[in-house]
């Protein structure tokens, strides 16, 4: 069974162009992110939602826009495509990390096997 | 967000442990240090995390210096399926992991 799953895998698509990409998690987690990984394989952080409430929103353009339908679905939509926005993106979820007694709980992120964009 | 440093590559023979070093001078008292790695062409994967004392789980062992300023990833007995990009990441109280470099890991037969 898919933890974390991602559509579509490979997206291929003239600069210009509107895209969406798909992120649905079946792990019961209430936290979700997007993050984007360039082709110099560093992997930086663009977004998080809590409960279907945005709370982290990193130095991302405007035109890429989150969504997040429930807690188990975070879409992201990317208007007006340029040549930079060619990266892999992958989703992750995790519980809301609780801190007690001075030890982390259930933070750990769980990955999705990415979606390849090349804008062309 | 605090930073970590880690080799660029690191090599070593299946069935051996290896050893991956992360220093991290900068840590602050609540940051927690996480290990993450990226198998090749898949999303990464959590490994293991821990504050102040050493942890042990099935993937993995991570000890941590006494003054935390620099820490280990031990994989006990290194196979093919263990070569990976490792990333030790310090992370504080909110939701995010900043990603560095990493150590490229790899595995000879």
């Amino acid at each position: 069974d898919t933890a974390v799953s991602q559509t579509p895998k490979y997206l291929v698509t003239q600069m210009g162009n509107d895209k969406s990409i798909k992120c649905e998690q079946n792990l019961g987690h209430d936290t979700m992110y997007w993050y984007k990984q360039d082709s110099k394989k560093f992997l930086k952080i663009m977004f998080s939602y809590n409960n279907k409430e945005l709370i982290i929103n990193e130095t991302v353009p405007n035109r890429f826009s989150p969504k997040s339908p429930d807690k188990a679905h975070l879409n992201l939509h990317i208007n007006s495509l340029e040549l930079g926005d060619s990266a892999v993106y992958f989703c992750a979820s995790s519980h809301t990390p609780l801190a007690s007694g001075g030890r982390m709980f259930r933070e750990t992120q769980y990955f999705g096997p990415g979606t390849r964009l090349l804008v062309l | 967000d605090a930073k970590t440093t880690q080799p660029n590559s690191m090599e070593s023979n299946e069935e051996e442990p290896v050893h991956l070093p992360c220093n991290h001078s900068t840590i602050s008292g609540t940051d927690y240090i996480h290990w993450y790695r990226q198998l090749p062409s898949q999303g990464p994967e959590y490994v293991i995390h821990g504050l102040t004392s050493n942890v042990n789980n099935r993937m993995a062992s991570l000890a941590i210096a006494e003054d935390r300023k620099s820490s280990t990833l031990i994989l006990h007995r290194a196979t093919l399926r263990d070569a990976a990009v490792y990333y030790c990441i310090l992370r504080g109280s909110n939701y995010k992991l900043t990603f560095g470099k990493g150590t490229l890991l790899t595995v000879n037969p």
